[in-house]
């Protein structure tokens, strides 16, 4: 069965670059969600699209954006990178904002 | 606000040795509760999903259970192979609504 694709899967980054996580949700899913997780603790939520729309937002930094796509992918995009960016970041999709279902995640660290 | 807790935070088998791991959660309105199971650097990959007190849920040596505080992971002669952190997530009433996750526990099964 089709899975969550993320990309990359890694990406190292100076501080105050940017960067753009991309991720493509499974076949029909109509919601997509961005979580962070640092070393040791659980995912934060970050933000979610439903139907291309924002539906919810959580801990998201205002340097941070993000949008859903007309084919639905959706695209996490970092600024002004700071070192406590470093981490897993997670995207999750869903149908009915049911169960989520998890990406591999991106690795993002930041020098 | 929403909030998850789980115990232990650790937890120590021997192959074979049966035990729960417990997720307690304070939510208003709760729409689901989520397990999934994460192994390192991975993203969490889902397990059950439980939608009311009394519902019970098997795959294999998991068993879930949920009641209106709390949900157990029951794990019956657990292998190696199971050893991985096991994230507890729930999800409020409401549209679009994010999960909470709880801090997880991390399960070593030794040979």
């Amino acid at each position: 069965a089709a899975g969550v694709i993320q990309s990359p899967r890694h990406l190292i980054k100076e501080k105050r670059e940017t960067a753009t996580l991309k991720c493509y949700p499974i076949p029909r899913h109509d919601t997509v969600y961005w979580y962070q997780q640092g070393p040791g603790q659980d995912p934060q939520f970050l933000i979610s699209f439903y139907e291309k729309m924002q539906s919810d937002k959580g801990s998201i930094p205002d340097r941070f954006s993000a949008q859903q796509f007309s084919d639905y992918h959706s695209e996490l995009n970092m600024s002004s990178l700071e070192l406590g960016d470093s981490a897993l970041y997670f995207c999750a999709s869903s149908l009915d904002t049911d169960t989520q279902y998890f990406g591999p995640g991106t690795r993002l660290t930041v020098l | 606000e929403d909030q998850v807790t789980q115990s232990p935070e650790a937890l120590r088998l021997q192959e074979g040795e049966s035990s729960s791991l417990n997720c307690s959660y304070t939510v208003s309105g709760l729409r689901g509760l989520f397990w999934y199971r994460q192994d390192p650097g991975k993203g969490p990959e889902f397990l059950f999903t439980l939608y009311s007190a009394g519902e019970e849920k098997e795959k294999e040596r998991l068993k879930a259970t949920l009641t209106k505080k709390e949900s157990f992971l029951h794990i019956t002669a657990p292998k190696p192979e199971d050893s991985a952190t096991y994230l507890c997530a729930v999800q409020a009433g409401g549209y679009g609504q994010n999960f909470v996750f709880g801090p997880g526990t991390r399960l070593s099964v030794l040979p």
